[in-house]
């Protein structure tokens, strides 16, 4: 079981906007950045977002990132199909003194 | 480029060991703090360990505590993983991760493809 909860699976029709959810605790996402990855089928992780809203250069605006206190989401608009992909958020937690992921979305698009 | 390739991956016996590598290329090994992040078949993403930009530091998940050893030598751009008494559960594709700081905030920027690690008799 993940320390960080995310919601299995998320979908979308082309177009639309979706959110993902990650929820954690004062040890993790409400004393430390939340970080997004982006990971495509057969391939390593991509860094999506990273403290809490940044966008790395090449990520599209479609994509954002906000958190408030003990929660935090991912927000895509726009979807596209090549949107479709697995989804964590991570954490650093002062309490296990390590880095902490979300079990993963799974975004399918419709 | 920013370029990460590990190595030492393959099958192995229960309760033995295996070194990973990750040679790194592209940027200046010696100014970042590197982790070790592990992926089982069909699960998610599970971070292993961390060392600093200097190899003073070293934080483990408990998971592995005792047991693995993250360590790195500057002078060869290198990162490595020592895995001793593995245990089937170790079974993962392991990859190695940059980590950048920016405004207070620790991130993976940059993946190696991943080694496959499968612990079995």
């Amino acid at each position: 079981q993940s320390v960080l909860t995310q919601p299995p699976s998320a979908s979308g029709t082309p177009g639309q906007r979706v959110t993902i959810s990650c929820s954690g605790s004062s040890s993790n996402i409400e004393s430390n950045t939340v970080n997004w990855y982006q990971q495509l089928p057969g391939t390593a992780p991509k860094l999506l977002i990273y403290s809490n809203n940044q966008r790395p250069s090449g990520v599209p605006d479609r994509f954002s990132g906000s958190k408030s206190g003990t929660s935090a989401s991912l927000a895509i608009s726009g979807l596209q199909s090549e949107d479709e992909a697995d989804y964590y958020c991570a954490a650093w937690d002062d309490g296990l003194n390590g880095v902490v992921f979300g079990g993963g979305t799974k975004l399918t698009v419709l | 480029q920013v370029q990460l390739v590990e190595s030492g991956g393959g099958v192995v016996q229960p309760g033995r060991s295996l070194r990973l590598s990750c040679a790194a290329s592209g940027f200046t090994f010696s100014n970042y703090a590197m982790h070790w992040v592990r992926q089982a078949p069909g699960k998610g993403l599970e971070w292993v360990a961390a060392i600093s930009f200097d190899g003073n530091s070293r934080y483990y998940a408990d998971s592995v505590k005792g047991r693995f050893t993250i360590s790195r030598d500057n002078s060869k751009n290198t990162l490595y993983l020592q895995m001793n008494s593995l245990r089937a559960e170790a079974t993962a594709v392991y990859y190695c991760a940059r980590s950048s700081f920016d405004s207070g905030s620790h991130y993976f920027d940059h993946w190696g493809q991943g080694t496959l690690v499968t612990v079995s008799s």
